[in-house]
């Protein structure tokens, strides 16, 4: 069955420091895709980054860059030099290609930065 | 292109009353999707809709929850007999495909 599991419920970081959010996942199927998402406290979920299960390359968008690793079943995201507006709580989800159509989320990591 | 747009944001019933929710999606998204969110955890599937069709429920969605999508466009999902274990955010999502979800801002119940 799928599952998502982010073991870090908070992180506390002082601005510019580097921090890194965790997630393994658990899935049936050979094709499934990844997601991280971005919710800040004014509620609405942002959409991230998206990754295919065939597509291994790490990715870089300015600060935030992705992990990808099928070997350990994780997905991990890295904020670089944090600033206090990334404070949110970030999400990682699953979608699987073959077994329903539904996303399954995380509990979630609780990113504070302070100044 | 306004995003997907819930209502209302906040509702307040007591508990044994009927509460409905409206989800109107992104225009030309044939995929929407319910889930519930309560406090400190991640969002929870309830249901998905491609077009006007229920494809898929959750466990989680007992007899009291009923979701439509008539003619494929807006969506409701309404709550029957409120029980005060029912509060929680209630989130629309829509979906050109499978790529990613897209969210509005909820819909926060509260059953006294």
């Amino acid at each position: 069955a799928q599952k998502v599991t982010q073991a870090q419920t908070e992180i506390s970081v002082v601005e510019k420091e580097d921090v890194t959010l965790d997630c393994v996942y658990e899935t049936r199927d050979t094709t499934y895709y990844l997601f991280w998402y971005k919710q800040p406290p004014s509620g609405e979920l942002v959409f991230l980054i998206r990754r295919n299960s065939f597509d291994e390359q790490n990715e870089i968008s300015g600060r935030y860059s992705w992990n990808f690793q099928k070997s350990t079943s994780s997905f991990n995201f890295t904020i670089t030099a944090s600033q206090v507006v990334d404070s949110a709580v970030y999400f990682c989800a699953l979608s699987e290609a073959n077994y329903g159509q539904n996303f399954v989320f995380g509990p979630g990591t609780r990113l504070s930065v302070l100044p | 292109d306004t995003g997907v747009s819930q209502d209302p944001r906040h509702k307040i019933t007591k508990r044994g009353q009927n509460v409905t929710f409206r989800c109107d999606p992104i225009s030309e998204h044939n995929r929407l999707y319910w889930y519930r969110q309560t406090l400190g955890q991640g969002p929870e599937f309830l249901t998905y809709f491609q077009n006007e069709a229920q494809l898929e429920k959750s466990r989680l969605l007992s007899d009291r929850f009923s979701a439509e999508r008539p003619k494929g466009s807006f969506s409701t999902l309404e709550i029957q007999r409120t029980e005060q274990g029912d509060s929680a955010m209630y989130l629309c999502a829509s979906s050109p495909s499978d790529e990613k979800l897209f969210f509005g801002s909820g819909t926060q119940l509260s059953v006294l």
